[in-house]
């Protein structure tokens, strides 16, 4: 079982949507971080959190450590937000010092 | 362009073959993390410096598989004897110092092993 479980895997929407993409994580991290992948590879950090709530335009990310659970929003979706979203939790101490990532949403938004 | 660097973006080798990879990081950057990332997945962790001092390897970095960064400045990621299974995306980030830290990626480097 991996320790960082996404959901859901693939997802389709119409432009305007509101959207959600929910993470798990199965131990104590310090940091909650929420990247975007396009075609062709390149990863941009989009959060990282590590309580409380975060909003830059038209994405919002919370995070409820206690319930070890972050989601990720998207408000009024565009076809440019079409990409893989990817939560990836950060183990900080003593020997490790790494991301753990989930394995991405594939978001799909149709005009 | 003051953002991560990797270099080549495309590599295609023959199986048996010897590839090295180059990350250059924000030059203000501490620590650097390489990452391999196969078809649908999502990336995994390989290893990581904190300056020129490599702290930790994944299981993942087989024998053949060496990483270095001798200035604390960019950073070599290295296969020998490449197999058909190397084949995957590796990305390299860079942080500022690590805890609770952005970490910034790379474009990555996409390895075709024929």
């Amino acid at each position: 079982k991996n320790e960082v479980e996404q959901s859901p895997q693939n997802l389709t929407a119409q432009e305007g949507e509101f959207i959600t993409i929910n993470c798990s994580y199965s131990v104590g991290i310090s940091a909650l971080h929420w990247l975007q992948q396009h075609p062709g590879g390149g990863i941009v950090s989009l959060f990282m959190l590590s309580s409380g709530k975060k909003k830059h335009g038209r994405l919002i990310a919370t995070i409820n450590i206690q319930e070890k659970h972050s989601s990720l929003h998207i408000t009024a979706s565009h076809p440019r937000d079409s990409a893989v979203y990817i939560c990836a939790a950060f183990f900080y101490g003593g020997a490790t010092n790494k991301l753990i990532f989930g394995t991405g949403t594939l978001l799909a938004v149709q005009p | 362009d003051t953002g991560v660097s990797q270099d080549p973006r495309h590599k295609i080798t023959k199986r048996g073959q010897n590839v090295t990879f180059r990350c250059d990081p924000i030059s203000e950057h501490n620590r650097l993390y390489w990452y391999r990332q196969t078809l649908g997945q999502g990336p995994e962790f390989l290893t990581y410096f904190q300056n020129e001092a490599q702290l930790e390897k994944s299981r993942l970095l087989s024998d053949r598989f060496s990483a270095e960064r001798p200035k604390g400045s960019f950073s070599t990621l290295e296969i020998q004897r490449t197999e058909q299974g190397d084949s995957a995306m590796y990305l390299c980030a860079s942080s500022l110092n690590g805890r609770d830290d952005e970490q910034f990626f790379g474009p990555g480097t996409r390895l075709t092993v024929l």
